[in-house]
């Protein structure tokens, strides 16, 4: 069974500019969520979606948001990006949606702003 | 809303001898506590969970223990190889399908 899978691994951006990131979970998983990783901060929850609603959501400014698709496909955008969104933003996916189940992670997108 | 201490944040060891890395939650209500490995330029892997009603779980050189009332749980890898050399991370279930993780432990096994 193939994992997860996020595109693109690696982005690039200026200040003010907006950013679309992509999830596939594992085939058969209806739930995603997103993470924020830094340095300093370690990982962050940003939200969870199930049956392309949101049913969870982090401490995040609302420049952070994310949509899920009939096909459990998902992605997450930034606004107005800032320096500060620079991190690595992984996303995770569960099987059937119970709570406190298992995540597998992708491998990531590396999101530098300059 | 829950908090995850881990520690040690660094720890090198020697090959062929035993690592424990520890955490502390806060939360009484969470049940579920993952453990995953992250190498360079990957995400995260589990390598391991235990639920509360469960004080301990083995998977060949792994194992984790969990301590309800003192609210900490442990991470042992035994017979340490260069290749389990990587961040760890312990996590504990908050509300729905949010997980709070620990700050990292980066092992190093000295071959």
């Amino acid at each position: 069974k193939a994992g997860v899978t996020q595109t693109p691994r690696y982005l690039i951006k200026t200040r003010g500019q907006q950013v679309t990131l992509s999830c596939s979970p594992i085939s058969g998983h209806r739930s995603v969520s997103w993470y924020q990783q830094t340095p300093g901060q370690g990982l962050q929850f940003l939200f969870e979606y199930f049956s392309e609603t949101q049913r969870n959501k982090g401490n995040f400014p609302g420049r952070f948001s994310g949509r899920q698709f009939s096909n459990s496909r998902s992605e997450m955008n930034v606004s107005t990006l800032e320096l500060g969104d620079s991190a690595l933003y992984l996303c995770a996916s569960s099987g059937t949606g119970i709570v406190r189940e298992t995540q597998y992670f992708g491998p990531g997108t590396r999101l530098l702003v300059l | 809303g829950e908090n995850v201490e881990q520690h040690p944040s660094t720890l090198s060891v020697q090959e062929g001898d035993s690592a424990v890395i520890k955490c502390t939650y806060s939360d009484s209500a969470s049940n579920y506590f993952p453990w995953y490995k992250q190498e360079l330029g990957k995400g995260p892997q589990l390598i391991i969970d235990i639920r509360s009603n469960v004080g301990e779980k083995k998977d060949q050189r792994i194992a984790v223990t969990l301590n309800k009332t003192a609210k900490h749980f442990s991470l042992h890898i035994t017979e340490t190889q260069p290749e389990d050399s990587a961040v760890y991370f312990c996590a504990a279930s908050g509300t729905g399908n949010q997980f709070y993780f620990g700050t990292g432990t980066s092992l190093t096994v000295i071959p």
